[in-house]
């Protein structure tokens, strides 16, 4: 079992849709990131979260500590959100804030 | 500013051949991080730098992986002989602290392909 795990490993939407990606983790951790992976760019961390929630424009991370899952929210998607949404977890057990990742969630925003 | 920049952006090489990647971290950023993400596969760590500390070289996958880091900023990472595997994307990232958690600033990779 991946000590990070991403669900749906598929999203396909409708413009205008409310969008949720769920992330599990099995370990202690000091942080929770979420990434955007555009086709062929690079990688953009929208989120680092550790309690709460967070909140940019029309995206919105939550974290249940206790529960060990994060979940990111997109409202009124829009195709330009389609992108590979990653899950990562800074453990702070060994060197500094190296990420775990989790496997990605495609999302595909269709007009 | 200036983000982080990897170079070459692409490399095609020969089986059996050495290859060296460059990451240059955004200025003043003290931590320095290798990832791999392999077709088909999710993002894997390979190696973090911390200032003039030991590199945490934990998640390099062989001993034909290496990889230095001068004067704190510019980074090499060198693969001897490689293999068809090592065929990945392989990406630089920086952040402005070591701590526990800190923001991660990555590079637009270099895609490595062994023929």
């Amino acid at each position: 079992k991946n000590e990070v795990e991403q669900s749906p490993q598929n999203l396909t939407a409708q413009e205008g849709e409310f969008i949720t990606i769920n992330c599990s983790y099995s370990v202690g951790i000091s942080a929770l990131h979420w990434l955007q992976q555009h086709p062929g760019g690079g990688i953009v961390s929208l989120f680092m979260l550790s309690s709460g929630k967070k909140k940019h424009g029309r995206l919105i991370a939550t974290i249940n500590i206790q529960e060990k899952h994060s979940s990111l929210h997109i409202t009124a998607s829009h195709p330009r959100d389609s992108a590979v949404y990653i899950c990562a977890v800074s453990s702070g057990e060994t060197s500094g804030s190296r990420l775990t990742f989790g496997e990605g969630t495609q999302l595909t925003v269709n007009p | 500013g200036a983000g982080v920049s990897q170079s070459p952006s692409n490399k095609v090489t020969e089986k059996g051949k050495d290859v060296e990647l460059r990451c240059d971290p955004i200025s003043g950023h003290t931590a320095l991080y290798w990832y791999r993400q392999s077709l088909g596969q999710g993002l894997e760590f390979l190696i973090y730098f911390q200032g003039n500390s030991a590199p945490d070289k934990s998640g390099l996958p062989s001993d034909r992986f290496s990889a230095e880091r001068t004067g704190g900023s510019v980074s090499t990472l060198t693969i001897q002989r490689t293999q068809q595997e090592d065929s990945a994307v392989y990406l630089c990232a920086s952040s402005p602290y070591s701590g526990r958690a800190y923001e991660q600033y990555f590079g637009p990779g270099t895609r490595l392909t062994v023929t």
